[in-house]
């Protein structure tokens, strides 16, 4: 089967930094994708890595090792509009087909 | 800032009615997907569609459901007898693709199916 677990909620204070782990098991890996949704919300783009290493867009960072299937998602300085639930995805197949995990919820206090 | 985007935002209907959900892909992308999320529940995967044809689709992706691009810019998902347990959160996505950051899906609001 295809998998993907990551843990399903998260606490942090404002200001903090906090890493969302994912780990994967898919029949086919072309790259690993973080998404942000707020209730309701769509699901927002904010990372994607197909290699292994560090990808840095601002306040935001995702990691990759393709070896471990294992990934995380750095989110730094943070502000109380990133409380949301975070998933990653897997690009698995040829067709771009996305399979995501259950998400984290990331509740940030003051 | 180009967007996917999708109309209705809610759609209420009757158990056994015909529904069609609509959505503009980003112009200049090529790859086009459905997504439904159920309340509560993570995003899955229904199909995908590349040069006017399904490319792939998921075991939720039954005879019930179809995909059309009827013209250069619609990209639609008709149920054509819904039941209760299609009520769910629908999700268009597009990509440029293949390769890289192409490869990145961009979602548009979402349309609220409610089956009654």
């Amino acid at each position: 089967g295809q998998s993907l677990e990551q843990p399903s909620e998260v606490t942090a204070v404002e200001g903090a930094i906090v890493q969302i782990n994912c780990t994967y098991q898919t029949s086919g890996f072309y790259g690993l994708s973080w998404y942000q949704q707020h209730d309701g919300g769509a699901p927002t783009f904010l990372s994607y890595n197909a290699l292994d290493g560090l990808e840095e867009t601002g306040r935001f960072s995702s990691f990759l090792s393709r070896s471990d299937s294992y990934g995380y998602l750095l989110l730094q300085e943070l502000q109380m509009k990133d409380s949301a639930s975070y998933f990653c995805a897997v690009r698995s197949g040829g067709y771009n087909k996305l399979i995501f995990g259950a998400g984290t919820r990331l509740a940030v206090h003051p | 800032e180009p967007e996917v985007t999708q109309t209705p935002s809610h759609q209420v209907t009757q158990m056994g009615q015909e529904v069609i959900l609509r959505c503009v892909p980003i112009s200049n992308h090529l790859y086009f997907y459905w997504y439904r999320q159920i309340l509560g529940q993570k995003v899955e995967f229904l199909v995908s569609f590349y040069n006017n044809e399904i490319s792939e689709k998921s075991e939720i992706f039954d005879d019930q459901f179809s995909v059309e691009r009827p013209d250069g810019s619609n990209f639609t998902l008709k149920i054509r007898s819904t039941k209760l347990e299609d009520s769910a959160m629908y999700f268009c996505a597009s990509s440029e693709g293949p390769g890289g950051d192409s490869d990145i899906q961009y979602f548009g609001a979402g349309t609220r199916l409610s089956v009654l």
